[in-house]
């Protein structure tokens, strides 16, 4: 079974530029999370999408972000435009309606550097 | 709101056991889970907690106390692959419904 698999790994823009992260979770996952770490403190949620409706994006810094999840497949997270302290690295994570929160599969992350 | 804290690091040499505490404040709550994750990969799901006591998985317990909002995850028998952060997280309910972490422990295991 494949993992949760995001992209780039690795991102290097400048300020005012625009970045686009891609999630793909493991298929029948209907649960998605995107979650970020900043400078080794907490991993914070950021939302969560039940299929292709947002459930709960209570964790979204501002409106500089935005998150979709078309189809209820695969899920994006664009920043427009960064800012200096976007940077860190954002995670994406799946589960089973079953197991909701309680389980995560998380992917590797794509770290976001912003000049 | 939530909140959760752990040591930040903590050192141990091989064979040793070692035990992360975590202690934490929410809304509500539905469990403690506990998440390995080795530098630069994906945080991995080690343990879930809803009741009191101990869970024993190989090498690996969790531990929970409901009454004290206080949970431990206890490595025994430590090899050097154990190096790694490890966090505790906390669902809630309500507005503390989605999964909250804490900032983590770097766990550095010795030869």
């Amino acid at each position: 079974e494949a993992g949760v698999t995001q992209f780039p790994s690795h991102s290097v823009i400048e300020k005012g530029q625009t970045v686009t992260l891609r999630c793909d979770p493991i298929s029948g996952h209907d649960n998605l999370y995107w979650y970020r770490r900043v400078m080794g403190k907490e991993i914070k949620f950021l939302l969560h999408f039940v299929k292709e409706s947002k459930q709960d994006e209570s964790g979204m810094p501002n409106n500089r972000f935005l998150a979709e999840r078309t189809g209820g497949t695969y899920s994006t997270l664009k920043v427009q435009p960064a800012e200096l302290e976007d940077s860190g690295v954002y995670f994406c994570a799946s589960s089973q309606v079953s197991s909701g929160a309680n389980v995560l599969t998380f992917g590797a992350g794509s770290r976001l550097t912003v000049l | 709101g939530q909140s959760l804290e752990q040591p930040s690091e903590v050192t141990a040499v091989e064979g040793a056991i070692v035990q992360i505490n975590c202690t934490y404040q929410t809304s509500g709550f539905y469990g403690l889970s506990w998440y390995q994750q080795h530098d630069g990969g994906a945080p991995t799901f080690l343990s879930y907690n809803a009741l009191d006591g101990l869970e024993e998985t190989g090498r690996f317990s969790s531990f929970l106390s409901r009454s004290d909002s206080y949970g431990y995850l206890l490595l025994q028998e430590l090899q050097m692959k154990d190096s790694a952060s490890y966090f505790c997280a906390v669902k809630g309910s309500g507005s503390a419904r989605q999964l909250t972490f804490g900032s983590g422990t770097q766990l550095t295991v010795l030869p």
